[in-house]
C-alpha cells in the first residue's frame, strides 16, 4: 500500500464545474504539498500546508490532520486547469524527504 | 528571473553509454534533488544534496551518479549500469531539506534508449 494515495486517478469535467481531488496519507507529516504538472512536464508548487485551509485564486487546499486527508478544490474550472495534480507529504520519519502521490490527471472540456 | 534550468529537454542514449543531464539553479538554494518519473507512478528520489560537496542516495540511486562541486549545479549521470533508463527526469531545489520549504522544479529531461 502506498503511503500517499490520490483519488481519482483521472477526472474529466466540463468547464465551470467544481473540482475536488483527494489525497490520503498513512505517515506522520510536517507538511503536505500540492503541485501542478503541465502537459510539457514542468512542475509548479501550488500549496504547502500543515493545517486548515489555504486559498489562491480559484484554488483551495484543505487538510484534516486527524483524518490524514487533504483535498484540492478548483472553483469555476477552465480548460487551462487541465494538468496533473500531485500531492506529496513531507515526513520527518523519512528524513523530511517528500513522499509522492501518483497524481490525478484532470481534463476540463470547454 | 530566478529558476532552474535543465538541459537537454530530450536525450537519446545508446546501449552501454553513459549520459549526463544538466541542472543549474540561480535561486541561491542549498538543497538540490533529482527525481525520476515513470508513467502512472509518483516521483522517485534518485539523489539529493544538502550542500556543496555533499550528496546522499535516494530511493533508486543504483545506476546513477551525481556531483555537487558548485552550489548552482547538480549534474546527474545515467550510467550503463542503469538497465531501464527510459524515463522523465526532474531536477528540483529548495532552501533546505528540513522544515517546510517548497521545492522548485525544472522543466525536465526526457531520456530514451536508441
Amino acid at each position: 500500500k502506498n503511503e500517499v494515495e490520490q483519488s481519482p486517478q483521472n477526472l474529466t469535467a466540463q468547464e465551470g464545474e467544481f473540482i475536488t481531488i483527494n489525497c490520503s496519507y498513512s505517515v506522520g507529516i510536517s507538511a503536505l504539498h500540492w503541485l501542478q504538472q503541465h502537459p510539457g512536464g514542468g512542475i509548479v508548487s501550488l500549496f504547502m500546508l500543515s493545517s486548515g485551509k489555504k486559498k489562491h485564486g480559484r484554488l483551495i487546499a484543505t487538510i484534516n490532520i486527524q483524518e490524514k486527508h487533504s483535498s484540492l478544490h478548483i472553483t469555476a474550472s477552465h480548460p487551462r486547469d487541465s494538468a496533473v495534480y500531485i500531492c506529496a507529504a513531507r515526513s520527518p520519519d523519512s528524513n523530511y524527504q517528500l513522499i509522492w502521490g501518483a497524481g490525478t490527471k484532470l481534463i476540463i472540456k470547454p | 528571473d530566478g529558476g532552474i534550468t535543465q538541459s537537454p529537454k530530450y536525450l537519446f542514449r545508446k546501449e552501454g553509454q553513459n549520459v549526463t543531464l544538466s541542472c543549474e539553479q540561480n535561486l541561491n538554494h542549498d538543497a538540490m534533488y533529482w527525481y525520476r518519473q515513470d508513467p502512472g507512478q509518483g516521483l522517485r528520489l534518485i539523489y539529493y544534496s544538502q550542500i556543496v560537496n555533499d550528496f546522499q542516495k535516494g530511493d533508486i540511486a543504483e545506476g546513477y551518479s551525481v556531483s555537487r562541486e558548485k552550489k548552482e549545479s547538480f549534474p546527474l549521470t545515467v550510467t550503463s549500469a542503469q538497465k531501464n533508463p527510459t524515463a522523465f527526469y526532474l531536477c528540483a531545489s529548495s532552501t533546505g531539506i528540513s522544515g517546510n520549504q517548497p521545492q522548485h522544479f525544472g522543466d525536465g529531461t526526457r531520456l530514451s534508449i536508441l
